[in-house]
């Protein structure tokens, strides 16, 4: 079964400050995703990024960028320039490349923005 | 695209009542949906999934006759807490995705509070 880790339950950064969230996964396959989603006090499940393991190129969106380490089975997320507004828990996520496979939560760390 | 709606957001009601909550995906077909519940502080746990015209998957520990699941259609997942008590008291929250190489989509979550 695949398992996701997050070892740092919190994790705090100045406003404007780049901060890098870990994430670690174990799987025997060769195809899946990879995700963080962001979940702010609304509860909101919000989608942050995306990585699918073909591809050997870290995805970016915008502030939002990962260091995706195959090999290493490693997934971490660095927010640039935070804003008071990335202040919420973060939960890296697995899925199977095979369709309607359920996702696989990490632990979550909660991301705290110092103004 | 790929907007999955979830009602109610809040609900209390009286031990014993049954309650069910509803996730709709509003703009795409989803065969399979999941149910997520979540404790205060802690991660997503992976309640069932629920397929189109078949039975739910339930997790082990996941009482089906507590949590029955039905999924008539391609938009539209119900999840009922039968003889609810204050221990089911959580937050839940439903999950689809349109295909294979997306990332899911939340639901915004009900709020259930057994008094």
């Amino acid at each position: 079964a695949q398992t996701v880790t997050q070892s740092q339950p919190e994790m705090s950064v100045q406003e404007a400050e780049t901060v890098t969230l870990s994430c670690t996964y174990d799987t025997s396959e060769s195809d899946y995703y990879l995700f963080w989603y962001k979940q702010p006090p609304s509860r909101q499940m919000i989608l942050v990024i995306r990585q699918e393991a073909y591809k050997q190129q870290n995805a970016t969106e915008n502030r939002f960028s990962v260091n995706f380490q195959k090999a290493a089975k490693s997934f971490s997320l660095k927010i640039s320039d935070s804003q008071l507004g990335d202040a919420a828990m973060y939960f890296c996520a697995y899925r199977s490349a095979v369709w309607g496979q359920k996702l696989v939560f990490g632990q979550g760390t909660r991301l705290t923005i110092n103004p | 695209g790929a907007v999955v709606s979830q009602h109610p957001s809040r609900v209390i009601c009286k031990s014993g009542t049954s309650v069910k909550i509803e996730c709709r995906s509003l703009d795409f077909q989803a065969t399979t949906m999941f149910w997520y519940r979540q404790f205060p502080k802690q991660s997503l746990m992976l309640m069932a999934t629920s397929n189109e015209g078949s039975k739910a998957t339930y997790e082990q520990g996941v009482e089906k006759d507590k949590f029955l699941i039905n999924h008539a259609s391609l938009t539209l997942s119900t999840l009922t807490v039968t003889s609810a008590h204050p221990e089911d008291s959580s937050f839940y929250i439903c999950s689809a995705s349109p295909r294979a190489d997306y990332g899911y989509t939340f639901g915004s979550g009900t709020r259930l509070t057994v008094v």
